[in-house]
């Protein structure tokens, strides 16, 4: 079955630029997760949604970042005046079940590779 | 302490080798572990989900030690197509964590 997309695949952009990242979970998947890699780096967790609800938006770098969810479909993350020190790759994921302890296997799509000149 | 750590190796072993990696986490409450295997440029793949009573898949084996709060993962016979970045995750606060992950080579 299909997996979870990502697109762009890469994006270019220059500082000071909003973008816009899209992600399309696995179908019946109800937590969708965004993580952000910089070049060389761990996984860095960003946001998750439960349905279209984001409880904990912690992760989130700056106000410039902000996510939405559609229902348990598209998530879009947003970066408003983007700096050279948000290049890294965007990575979704989704997964079956999520709770306090517990979660099912995440499934990663291809991400989005960002790099701000 | 950060919630999971591992050894950023880099491990470089022959072929044929046996490699093992641990993994420690901070979260005691945790209740699901895994190792991803991320190859460069690419997404991170799931590899196992590791159990409590230990789980074999092949060449690899995954462990819990829930009393010291580790996961190791075990390669045998290690294949040259093994090389690649492993990573362990752990569940906590409705999201998965993960470590920087262990890079291996496996030279001919």
């Amino acid at each position: 079955g299909a997996g979870v997309s990502q697109s762009p695949s890469n994006k270019v952009t220059e500082k000071g630029k909003d973008v816009e990242l899209r992600c399309d979970p696995i179908s019946g998947h109800t937590a969708l997760y965004w993580y952000r890699q910089r070049l060389g780096q761990g996984l860095e967790f960003l946001i998750y949604f439960q349905g279209n609800s984001a409880p904990d938006k912690s992760g989130l770098p700056s106000d410039r970042f902000s996510a939405e969810r559609t229902g348990e479909s598209v998530s879009t993350l947003t970066i408003q005046r983007t700096q050279q020190e948000d290049s890294a790759v965007y990575l979704c994921a989704s997964s079956f079940l999520v709770g306090r302890s517990y979660n099912s296997p995440l499934h990663f799509g291809n991400g989005t590779r960002l790099t701000v000149t | 302490r950060k919630e999971v750590e591992q050894d950023p190796g880099p491990f470089n072993v022959p072929e044929g080798a046996t490699v093992a990696f641990n993994c420690t986490y901070s979260n005691s409450a945790s209740q699901s572990f895994f190792w991803y295997r991320q190859d460069c440029r690419k997404e991170p793949k799931l590899l196992m989900s590791v159990y409590s009573s230990g789980n074999e898949d092949g060449r690899f084996t995954a462990q819990l030690n829930r009393a010291s709060q580790y996961i190791s993962l075990l390669i045998r016979d290690s294949k040259l197509s093994d090389s690649a970045t492993y990573l362990c995750g752990g569940a906590g606060s409705y999201q998965l964590t993960f470590g920087k992950g262990t890079k291996l080579s496996v030279i001919p």
